[in-house]
């Protein structure tokens, strides 16, 4: 089946580390995105690709970083950087244009 | 600056009645406007979307009322189910170059009571 593939499910984060979330996608979707959702304040965008090779910044980029070497997979890293790294992370894709976007599930993200 | 603002924030609805769920937006460029359900632990799902061009659609027991002088668009779930129980977003989209950028609204907790 189609769809957006997000792992791992939980992910739990040392102080100082960085960590990794994986998202892949069999859609053949030219844009991929990630959100970082909060209780209460609906979802953010973090950084966005519509092309390999090629991303922006989104709305609260600081502390994240990204790579589009695929077509289908777009990974995020949650740098030390982040202080407040807890948080449901989410990534979406679309078809070129004014499509509508796709959900993973998600990552949770913690810190011990 | 939030560009999208969504109201209520929790709405408690009987088995049978009508939910309505409201959005208002600022930014002119916004020129697709997507609600997505979401459950817990879940991403979002695309429940249904408007193009301003139209001011109704309808799908089911979903209807999105869009009012475009007003910048103002709704959600209604009509013959409300315990399963439509979820938390609800709004968005509005505006073209960029290859893709989309969402802004979204902060979400309105449904709960339907039997």
């Amino acid at each position: 089946d189609g769809g957006i593939t997000q792992s791992p499910k939980y992910l739990f984060r040392k102080e100082g580390q960085n960590v990794t979330l994986s998202c892949e996608q069999n859609l053949n979707h030219d844009a991929m995105y990630w959100y970082r959702q909060d209780p209460g304040q609906g979802l953010r965008l973090i950084y966005y690709s519509q092309i390999v090779n090629d991303f922006q910044k989104g709305d609260i980029a600081e502390g994240y970083s990204v790579s589009r070497e695929k077509k289908e997979s777009f990974p995020l890293t949650v740098t030390s950087a982040q202080k407040n790294p807890t948080a449901f992370y989410l990534c979406a894709s679309t078809l070129s244009g004014n499509q509508p976007q796709h959900f993973g599930d998600g990552t949770r993200l913690s810190i011990l | 600056q939030q560009q999208v603002k969504q109201s209520p924030q929790s709405l408690i609805v009987q088995k049978g009645g009508i939910s309505i769920i409201n959005c208002a937006y600022e930014n002119t460029a916004f020129d697709y406007f997507p609600w997505y359900q979401q459950f817990p632990g879940k991403g979002p799902a695309l429940l249904i979307a408007i193009r301003p061009d139209v001011s109704e659609k309808k799908e089911g027991r979903f209807t999105i009322s869009f009012n475009k002088s007003a910048k103002q668009f709704s959600l209604h779930i009509m013959d409300s189910q315990p399963g439509d129980s979820a938390t609800y977003f709004c968005a509005a989209s505006r073209p960029t170059g290859g893709g989309n950028k969402l802004t979204f609204g902060t979400g309105t907790q449904l709960k339907v009571e039997l």
